[in-house]
């Protein structure tokens, strides 16, 4: 497994939609439903809110929604939030071994 | 409700030891892996390590290869973490996790480890 490149900030005004890309080589991203994601508030236990490419744990808001195409996946929050404001991260699975993206920090102006 | 919660956390000097354990509740132990995932400050998260259900196999990064050992006890619900020839930059705050799927649905709140050189 390699490196998982994200966008080291990302910003939005509430009631907008945003998009945070977590590009890995083709058989990292593509591998399997090995993608999962992340809400990190400072301070606190990180939060999954998406597994195996795309299903919402439960608790997790529909407002998240995850994607992927080829090597890249991504995260999609509709009708942003105040408190949607912390670090995102990706991280690909396999069989024992997980990578995690640099993380990405949302900002709601 | 599943709850993991670490201890063991502390201040040492490079090249000591410390022991990271978490205590596990709320679901049947034995049957999922469990992973431990660290934070130094200012950066990512970093996976550390994995055990299998049962113990039968355990995985590291290399970053940690050949200095930590992961173990459990499932008579008590446990997971722990030996940290040997720790390094200034092991300092991180380290989280018990619960592998679901291609997840950690489950965390702990974390225990810091500061190395001082």
């Amino acid at each position: 497994q390699s490196a998982l490149t994200q966008p080291a900030s990302v910003s939005g005004s509430p009631g907008q939609t945003i998009t945070i890309s977590c590009t890995g080589t083709l058989s990292d991203i593509s591998g399997y439903n090995s993608v999962s994601w992340y809400q990190h508030y400072p301070g606190k236990a990180p939060r999954l809110i998406i597994y195996d490419v795309s299903l919402r744990p439960s608790g997790s808001s529909s407002r998240f929604v995850g994607s992927r195409s080829g090597n890249t996946a991504s995260l999609t929050i509709s009708g942003l939030q105040a408190d949607d404001e912390a670090e995102y991260y990706c991280s690909t699975y396999t069989t024992g071994r997980w990578v995690f993206g640099g993380g990405t920090k949302v900002t709601v102006l | 409700e599943v709850q993991l919660v670490e201890s063991g956390g502390g201040l040492v000097q490079s090249g000591e030891s410390l022991r990271l354990s978490c205590a596990a509740s709320g679901f049947t132990f034995n049957k999922y892996d469990m992973a431990w995932v660290r934070q130094a400050p200012g950066k990512g998260l970093e996976w550390v390590s994995t055990v299998s259900a049962f113990g039968i196999v355990t995985y590291y990064a290399d970053s940690v290869t050949g200095r930590f050992s992961m173990s459990r006890d499932d008579s008590r619900n446990m997971v722990f973490l030996q940290m040997n020839s720790l390094r200034v930059e092991d300092t991180a705050v380290y989280f018990c996790a619960n592998p679901y799927s291609s997840g950690f649905a489950y965390w702990g709140q974390g225990a810091p480890v500061t190395v001082y050189s």
